[in-house]
């Protein structure tokens, strides 16, 4: 099984609709990261958490909120889901002291239409 | 503004070596790092510089100088399964990481 794991894997969604991603992971690691990633364009991070009890924005947080349900488990939301929000989401965790060594999980594909 | 390029796409032989440049200016540095991202599928790490000069790892080394903001990624002895994206990253003075579009390797028999 994989260490960091994300459902669901392919979404297609209308515009309007509210939207879970969720990220699980076994690797123990408190730094838990949510990227998107679009054709031509580097790894944009929306949120990140050091812990449980803390969530950061990243530089695109407008239009998604997190959730940092438990250390192993991270959640982004699309409160009301919009087309330009069609990319390719990671989750990532890192240990502490190791912030650059990231391990993603396998992505999860969303399409709004 | 904080900006990372490197080149879009190249085309390398199998066997042959490729050199996969990096140019970052970014609000300070803790570290500048390649990932490689198959299609379709994650990110992998695969090295790390903090300081001036050469990291070898099998068959894959990185270089780094600071002064100039500049990295490259040396691929030896290519495989095919070596085609793949290559992601370079900085690490800012927030040490958030600052990641490159990608370079998209392209490996021909």
């Amino acid at each position: 099984d994989a260490d960091v794991t994300q459902t669901p894997r392919n979404r297609i969604t209308k515009t309007g609709k509210r939207i879970m991603l969720e990220c699980s992971q076994t690797k123990g690691h408190d730094r838990m990261y949510w990227y998107r990633q679009d054709p031509g364009l580097g790894l944009q991070l929306i949120y990140y958490s050091f812990d449980v009890k803390d969530i950061n924005k990243g530089e695109i947080s407008d239009g998604y909120s997190v959730s940092r349900q438990a250390q192993a488990k991270f959640s982004l939301s699309l409160e009301s889901a919009i087309p330009n929000q069609t990319a390719l989401y990671f989750c990532a965790t890192a240990g502490q002291g190791e912030a650059g060594e990231l391990f993603f999980g396998e992505g999860s594909r969303l399409t709004v239409l | 503004g904080q900006n990372i390029d490197q080149p879009t796409e190249m085309t390398a032989t199998e066997g042959a070596i490729v050199q996969i440049n990096c140019t970052y200016q970014t609000s300070g540095f803790n570290g500048l790092f390649w990932y490689q991202q198959h299609a379709g599928e994650a990110p992998t790490f695969l090295s790390y510089n903090v300081l001036d000069g050469l990291e070898e790892k099998g068959r894959f080394s990185s270089f780094l100088s600071r002064s100039k903001g500049y990295s490259y990624l040396l691929l030896k002895e290519l495989q095919m399964k070596d085609s793949a994206s290559y992601l370079c990253a900085v690490m800012d003075s927030n040490y958030q990481l600052i990641w490159g579009a990608g370079t998209k390797l392209i490996i021909k028999p």
